[in-house]
C-alpha cells in the first residue's frame, strides 16, 4: 500500500463548479500535511499546509480527519486557472523528507 | 530574489553513457532535495542534505546514483551508466531547515536516456 494515496482523475468540471479531493495517508505517525499544486510539466508549489482545525484561504478549504487518516481540499468557484495536478504530501517526524502522493488532476472548462 | 535553478533543463544521453545534473539552491536554505518524476508519476524520494550533516541517502534507486553537495550551496546529482529507464525529470528543491517548512522547487532536468 502506498503511503500517501490519491485519485488521479482527471476530475472534469465546469468553470464555477465545487469540486472535492481526498487523499488518504498510511501512517499513523505522519505528523504535517500539504497541498502542492503542479502545473503541466512545471514544478510543484506550495498551495497550502493542512492544519488540524482546518485551514481556508480564499476559495481553497483544507481539511485533515486523523481518526480516518485522510485530508481533503475543497475548491469553489473553480476558475480556469485551477487545472493543474494537486499534490497531497505528509511529513512523517524522525525522517527528513516528504512523502508525495502522485498527484489528482483538475480540468476546469468553461 | 533568484529561485532554485538547475541545468541543463534537458539532457539527451545514450544508454550507459553518464551524466551529471545541477542544482543551485535558494541562497540560505540549509536543506536541499533531490526527487525523480517519471512521466505521469508522483515525485520520488531521492536524496536529501542538510547543512554539513551526513546525507540521507535512502531514496537513492541503486549504487549508479550518487549525490554530491558542498556546504550549503550547489549539488550536483550524478547518474553512472545511464539506463533508459532513468528517463525522467529529475526536481531539485530547497527549504528553510526542516522537511516540514515549504520546499521551493527548481524547474528540473528533463533526461531522456536513448
Amino acid at each position: 500500500r502506498k503511503e500517501v494515496e490519491q485519485d488521479p482523475g482527471p476530475f472534469n468540471v465546469p468553470e464555477g463548479a465545487t469540486v472535492a479531493f481526498n487523499c488518504t495517508y498510511s501512517n499513523s505517525a505522519s505528523q504535517s500535511f500539504f497541498w502542492y499544486r503542479q502545473d503541466c510539466r512545471k514544478e510543484p508549489k506550495l498551495l497550502m499546509s493542512v492544519y488540524s482545525s482546518g485551514n481556508e484561504d480564499g476559495r481553497f478549504t483544507a481539511q485533515l480527519n486523523r481518526a480516518s487518516q485522510y485530508i481533503s481540499l475543497l475548491i469553489r468557484d473553480s476558475k480556469l486557472s485551477d487545472s493543474a495536478t494537486y499534490l497531497c504530501v505528509a511529513y512523517t517526524g524522525g525522517g527528513n523528507k516528504l512523502t508525495f502522493g502522485t498527484g489528482t488532476q483538475l480540468k476546469v472548462e468553461l | 530574489g533568484a529561485g532554485v535553478s538547475q541545468s541543463p533543463s534537458n539532457k539527451v544521453t545514450e544508454k550507459g553513457k553518464d551524466v551529471e545534473l545541477r542544482c543551485d539552491p535558494i541562497s540560505g536554505h540549509t536543506a536541499l532535495y533531490w526527487y525523480r518524476q517519471r512521466l505521469g508519476q508522483g515525485l520520488e524520494f531521492l536524496i536529501y542534505f542538510q547543512g554539513n550533516s551526513a546525507p540521507d541517502k535512502s531514496g537513492l534507486p541503486s549504487d549508479r546514483f550518487s549525490a554530491e553537495r558542498t556546504g550549503e550551496s550547489v549539488s550536483t546529482l550524478t547518474i553512472q551508466r545511464t539506463q533508459q529507464e532513468d528517463s525522467a525529470v529529475y526536481l531539485c528543491a530547497s527549504s528553510e531547515g526542516l522537511a516540514y517548512n515549504e520546499q521551493f522547487f527548481g524547474p528540473g532536468t528533463r533526461l531522456t536516456v536513448l
